[in-house]
Protein backbone atom coordinates (compact mmCIF):
# COMPACT_ATOMS: atom_id res chain seq x y z
CA UNK A 1 0.00 0.00 0.00
CA UNK A 2 1.00 3.68 -0.70
CA UNK A 3 2.09 5.30 2.29
CA UNK A 4 1.84 9.11 2.78
CA UNK A 5 4.55 11.08 4.48
CA UNK A 6 4.21 14.54 5.91
CA UNK A 7 6.75 16.99 7.55
CA UNK A 8 6.87 18.45 9.68
CA UNK A 9 4.73 17.24 12.68
CA UNK A 10 4.71 19.94 14.28
CA UNK A 11 5.94 24.13 13.58
CA UNK A 12 5.34 27.15 15.03
CA UNK A 13 5.71 30.27 13.24
CA UNK A 14 5.01 33.62 13.80
CA UNK A 15 1.51 35.54 12.09
CA UNK A 16 2.88 37.30 8.63
CA UNK A 17 5.23 34.49 8.02
CA UNK A 18 4.92 32.14 5.00
CA UNK A 19 4.20 28.09 6.44
CA UNK A 20 5.12 25.22 4.16
CA UNK A 21 3.59 21.76 4.88
CA UNK A 22 4.93 18.87 2.69
CA UNK A 23 3.76 15.18 1.96
CA UNK A 24 5.26 12.56 0.16
CA UNK A 25 3.72 9.45 -1.79
CA UNK A 26 5.81 6.76 -1.43
CA UNK A 27 4.81 5.39 -4.97
CA UNK A 28 3.25 8.21 -7.84
CA UNK A 29 -0.13 9.13 -7.39
CA UNK A 30 -0.44 12.43 -9.85
CA UNK A 31 -2.55 14.67 -8.75
CA UNK A 32 -4.89 12.59 -6.21
CA UNK A 33 -4.07 15.11 -3.08
CA UNK A 34 -5.85 16.50 -0.82
CA UNK A 35 -5.41 18.66 1.98
CA UNK A 36 -7.59 18.68 5.53
CA UNK A 37 -7.68 21.75 7.96
CA UNK A 38 -8.86 20.27 11.62
CA UNK A 39 -9.25 22.62 14.28
CA UNK A 40 -9.41 20.93 17.61
CA UNK A 41 -12.74 19.66 18.52
CA UNK A 42 -13.84 20.25 15.22
CA UNK A 43 -13.94 17.98 12.08
CA UNK A 44 -11.56 18.20 9.40
CA UNK A 45 -12.86 20.39 6.58
CA UNK A 46 -11.20 20.20 3.26
CA UNK A 47 -8.98 23.00 1.70
CA UNK A 48 -8.10 21.64 -1.11
CA UNK A 49 -8.24 19.10 -3.65
CA UNK A 50 -6.64 17.65 -6.71
CA UNK A 51 -3.51 18.85 -5.57
CA UNK A 52 -4.18 22.54 -5.99
CA UNK A 53 -7.52 23.21 -6.77
CA UNK A 54 -8.92 25.63 -3.67
CA UNK A 55 -12.44 24.57 -2.33
CA UNK A 56 -14.90 27.57 -2.27
CA UNK A 57 -14.57 29.35 0.30
CA UNK A 58 -10.81 29.00 1.40
CA UNK A 59 -9.01 32.21 1.88
CA UNK A 60 -5.93 32.66 -1.11
CA UNK A 61 -3.55 32.58 1.51
CA UNK A 62 -3.66 28.94 1.16
CA UNK A 63 -1.82 27.05 -1.69
CA UNK A 64 -1.08 23.56 -2.94
CA UNK A 65 1.00 21.83 -5.54
CA UNK A 66 2.39 18.94 -6.65
CA UNK A 67 2.38 15.59 -9.13
CA UNK A 68 3.75 12.21 -8.30
CA UNK A 69 5.07 11.33 -5.09
CA UNK A 70 5.74 15.24 -3.84
CA UNK A 71 3.12 17.96 -2.32
CA UNK A 72 3.25 21.32 -0.73
CA UNK A 73 0.56 22.78 1.36
CA UNK A 74 1.48 26.64 1.78
CA UNK A 75 0.12 30.10 3.73
CA UNK A 76 0.87 32.62 2.46
CA UNK A 77 0.16 34.77 5.77
CA UNK A 78 -0.29 32.55 8.79
CA UNK A 79 -3.34 33.91 10.66
CA UNK A 80 -4.63 33.47 14.45
CA UNK A 81 -7.24 31.43 12.92
CA UNK A 82 -5.16 29.00 11.10
CA UNK A 83 -3.40 27.84 14.37
CA UNK A 84 -4.96 24.06 13.12
CA UNK A 85 -3.31 20.59 12.61
CA UNK A 86 -3.42 20.06 8.73
CA UNK A 87 -4.01 16.70 6.90
CA UNK A 88 -2.64 14.96 3.56
CA UNK A 89 -5.02 12.29 1.76
CA UNK A 90 -4.43 10.25 -1.38
CA UNK A 91 -7.36 9.35 -2.68
CA UNK A 92 -6.43 7.86 -6.16
CA UNK A 93 -7.64 4.31 -4.80
CA UNK A 94 -7.84 2.41 -2.04
CA UNK A 95 -6.79 2.52 0.49
CA UNK A 96 -7.24 6.04 1.22
CA UNK A 97 -4.42 6.84 3.53
CA UNK A 98 -3.87 10.31 5.07
CA UNK A 99 -0.36 11.78 6.48
CA UNK A 100 0.42 11.90 10.07
CA UNK A 101 -0.84 15.55 10.10
CA UNK A 102 1.01 18.70 10.95
CA UNK A 103 0.39 21.16 13.92
CA UNK A 104 0.49 24.61 13.20
CA UNK A 105 1.29 27.14 16.09
CA UNK A 106 1.57 30.60 16.26
CA UNK A 107 5.33 31.90 18.06
CA UNK B 1 -28.08 22.25 2.85
CA UNK B 2 -25.72 18.98 2.64
CA UNK B 3 -25.81 17.57 6.36
CA UNK B 4 -24.48 14.33 8.07
CA UNK B 5 -25.44 14.24 11.23
CA UNK B 6 -23.75 11.65 13.52
CA UNK B 7 -25.16 9.58 16.79
CA UNK B 8 -24.27 10.39 19.89
CA UNK B 9 -21.33 9.69 21.87
CA UNK B 10 -21.19 5.91 23.66
CA UNK B 11 -19.67 4.34 26.71
CA UNK B 12 -19.83 0.53 26.45
CA UNK B 13 -17.57 -2.43 27.86
CA UNK B 14 -15.19 -4.37 26.45
CA UNK B 15 -16.56 -7.05 24.48
CA UNK B 16 -20.01 -5.60 24.26
CA UNK B 17 -21.70 -4.58 20.59
CA UNK B 18 -22.00 -1.01 19.50
CA UNK B 19 -23.58 -0.16 16.35
CA UNK B 20 -23.19 4.20 15.44
CA UNK B 21 -25.11 5.73 12.69
CA UNK B 22 -24.65 8.77 10.28
CA UNK B 23 -27.65 10.13 8.60
CA UNK B 24 -27.26 12.12 5.67
CA UNK B 25 -29.85 14.78 4.56
CA UNK B 26 -29.62 17.28 1.64
CA UNK B 27 -28.24 15.23 -1.17
CA UNK B 28 -29.15 11.83 -2.86
CA UNK B 29 -27.69 9.15 -0.72
CA UNK B 30 -27.55 6.97 -3.31
CA UNK B 31 -25.62 8.64 -5.47
CA UNK B 32 -22.44 9.26 -3.22
CA UNK B 33 -20.16 6.94 -1.04
CA UNK B 34 -20.00 7.26 2.68
CA UNK B 35 -16.03 6.84 4.24
CA UNK B 36 -15.65 5.97 7.90
CA UNK B 37 -12.20 7.35 9.56
CA UNK B 38 -10.98 6.99 13.05
CA UNK B 39 -8.94 9.83 15.28
CA UNK B 40 -7.39 8.16 18.20
CA UNK B 41 -7.13 10.54 21.46
CA UNK B 42 -4.50 13.05 20.55
CA UNK B 43 -3.69 10.71 16.75
CA UNK B 44 -4.12 11.43 13.20
CA UNK B 45 -6.74 10.86 10.85
CA UNK B 46 -7.29 6.33 9.95
CA UNK B 47 -9.15 5.59 7.12
CA UNK B 48 -11.53 2.68 7.70
CA UNK B 49 -13.60 2.06 4.70
CA UNK B 50 -15.99 3.27 2.49
CA UNK B 51 -19.41 2.11 1.39
CA UNK B 52 -21.57 3.17 -1.96
CA UNK B 53 -25.56 3.22 -0.77
CA UNK B 54 -26.96 2.37 -3.78
CA UNK B 55 -25.22 -1.41 -4.23
CA UNK B 56 -24.04 -1.57 -0.96
CA UNK B 57 -20.16 -2.23 -2.33
CA UNK B 58 -17.96 -1.79 0.39
CA UNK B 59 -13.70 -1.55 0.97
CA UNK B 60 -11.96 -1.77 4.16
CA UNK B 61 -8.50 -0.83 5.33
CA UNK B 62 -6.56 -3.53 5.31
CA UNK B 63 -6.11 -2.33 9.53
CA UNK B 64 -9.71 -2.26 9.72
CA UNK B 65 -11.40 -5.53 7.29
CA UNK B 66 -12.67 -8.11 10.14
CA UNK B 67 -12.85 -5.29 12.85
CA UNK B 68 -15.77 -3.60 11.58
CA UNK B 69 -18.68 -3.67 9.46
CA UNK B 70 -20.28 -1.19 7.47
CA UNK B 71 -23.63 -1.05 6.27
CA UNK B 72 -26.43 0.84 5.25
CA UNK B 73 -29.99 1.55 5.58
CA UNK B 74 -30.93 3.39 2.05
CA UNK B 75 -34.57 3.77 2.86
CA UNK B 76 -33.93 5.95 5.73
CA UNK B 77 -30.30 7.23 4.44
CA UNK B 78 -28.49 6.14 7.06
CA UNK B 79 -24.85 4.65 6.92
CA UNK B 80 -23.92 2.57 10.11
CA UNK B 81 -20.76 1.49 11.53
CA UNK B 82 -20.23 -1.24 14.08
CA UNK B 83 -18.50 -3.55 16.51
CA UNK B 84 -19.52 -7.35 17.43
CA UNK B 85 -16.79 -7.39 20.64
CA UNK B 86 -15.26 -3.66 21.43
CA UNK B 87 -11.69 -3.98 22.77
CA UNK B 88 -10.10 -0.69 25.09
CA UNK B 89 -8.62 0.35 21.81
CA UNK B 90 -11.35 0.64 20.11
CA UNK B 91 -11.69 4.76 22.38
CA UNK B 92 -11.95 7.15 20.04
CA UNK B 93 -13.54 9.69 17.62
CA UNK B 94 -15.21 8.28 14.41
CA UNK B 95 -15.91 10.15 11.66
CA UNK B 96 -18.49 9.80 8.77
CA UNK B 97 -17.46 11.57 5.60
CA UNK B 98 -18.99 11.98 1.91
CA UNK B 99 -17.04 11.49 -0.96
CA UNK B 100 -18.65 11.90 -5.03
CA UNK B 101 -18.76 9.09 -7.08
CA UNK B 102 -15.29 9.20 -10.05
CA UNK B 103 -16.20 8.72 -13.58
CA UNK B 104 -14.55 8.72 -16.51
CA UNK B 105 -14.74 10.87 -19.80
CA UNK B 106 -12.75 10.38 -23.45
CA UNK B 107 -10.04 11.90 -21.69
CA UNK B 108 -9.02 10.93 -18.33
CA UNK B 109 -10.77 9.66 -15.46
CA UNK B 110 -11.53 11.45 -12.11
CA UNK B 111 -11.70 10.69 -8.43
CA UNK B 112 -12.34 13.00 -5.12
CA UNK B 113 -11.53 13.47 -1.92
CA UNK B 114 -13.98 13.63 1.45
CA UNK B 115 -16.22 16.78 1.11
CA UNK B 116 -18.28 16.95 3.76
CA UNK B 117 -17.86 15.60 7.66
CA UNK B 118 -19.97 13.95 10.06
CA UNK B 119 -19.84 16.15 13.50
CA UNK B 120 -18.15 12.71 15.12
CA UNK B 121 -18.93 9.74 17.50
CA UNK B 122 -16.84 9.49 20.41
CA UNK B 123 -16.45 5.94 21.54
CA UNK B 124 -15.50 5.33 24.58
CA UNK B 125 -14.93 1.36 25.73
CA UNK B 126 -13.90 0.79 29.42
CA UNK B 127 -14.14 -1.53 32.25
Amino acid sequence: DIQMTQSPSSLSASVGDRVTITCRASQGIDFYVAWYQQKPGRPPKLLISAASTLQSGVPLRFSGSGFGTDFTLTISSLQPEDVATYYCQKYNSAPLTFGGGTKVEIK
Amino acid sequence: EVQLVQSGAEVKKPGESLKISCKVSGYSFTSYWIAWVRQMPGKGLEWMGIIFPDDSDTRYSPSFQGQVTISVDKSASIAYLQWSGLKASDTAMYYCARRKIGYCDSDNCYQFPFDFWGQGTLVTVSS
